[in-house]
């Protein structure tokens, strides 16, 4: 069975750094293909990222919102993924969740989301 | 980019109604859409995918539909574990984009 745990949220400051990790379990993470998916308080779902195994290439892709403020990266020999977030801003508050990213089946496994608060 | 327009934004229903939700796309996507279920405080849940493909273990009461731009998600006989929030989702290209959500409340 697949599992992703996320990490690293808190309390930040705006214009500070952090950075996200997600765990990845029961499945080839080299191969895998993941996402970063966020939702603030009371909110909808927001895709922030995507990231393909690095056997696919390990392209990246990320939302407009945080296009050159996030960075999405991984580690195969850790089996985790990262979000490593800067220039947070009041607008980045939500709950990050990490999911998979099958190309046919949509994301079927997602994590229990790490949460991220900017403020003042 | 591609957007996604759901609605609507708010459905009652009582136990035992059809139910019908609509996303549609800002251009065509194929049949390469998904709907996830979401519950307070919990992380979404693949309910379909590629727009008709019943997620393994979710409740034959849910189908989906459509291709190209104009998508629905019906729930055939609501029961009381399906009040929750839908999103539809696009998994077109290199982007993914959700709706905005649909809460289904107790009328």
């Amino acid at each position: 069975e697949v599992h992703l745990v996320e990490s690293g949220g808190g309390l930040v400051k705006p214009g500070d750094s952090l950075r996200l990790s997600c765990a990845a379990s029961g499945l080839t993470f080299s191969r895998a293909w993941l996402n970063w998916v966020r939702q603030a308080p009371g909110k909808g779902l927001e895709w922030v990222g995507r990231n393909e195994g690095k056997v696919d290439g390990g392209t990246t892709n990320y939302a407009a919102p945080v296009k050159g403020r996030f960075i999405i990266s991984r580690d195969d020999s850790k089996d985790t993924l990262y979000l490593q977030m800067n220039s947070l801003k009041a607008e980045d508050t939500a709950v990050y969740y990490c999911t998979t990213d099958h190309g046919v089946r949509g994301s079927d496994v997602w994590g229990q989301g790490t949460m991220v608060t900017v403020s003042s | 980019d591609i957007q996604m327009t759901q609605s609507p934004s708010t459905l009652s229903a009582s136990v035992g109604d059809r139910v019908t939700i609509t996303c549609r796309a800002s251009q065509s996507i194929s049949n390469w859409l998904a709907w996830y279920q979401q519950k307070p405080g919990k992380a979404p849940k693949l309910l379909i995918y590629k727009a008709s493909t019943l997620e393994s273990g979710v409740p034959s009461t849910f189908s989906g539909s459509g291709s190209g731009t104009d998508f629905t998600l019906t729930i055939s006989s609501l029961q009381p574990d399906d009040f929750a929030t839908y999103y539809c989702q696009q998994y077109n290209g290199f982007s993914r984009t959700f709706g905005q959500g649909t809460k289904v409340e107790v009328k």
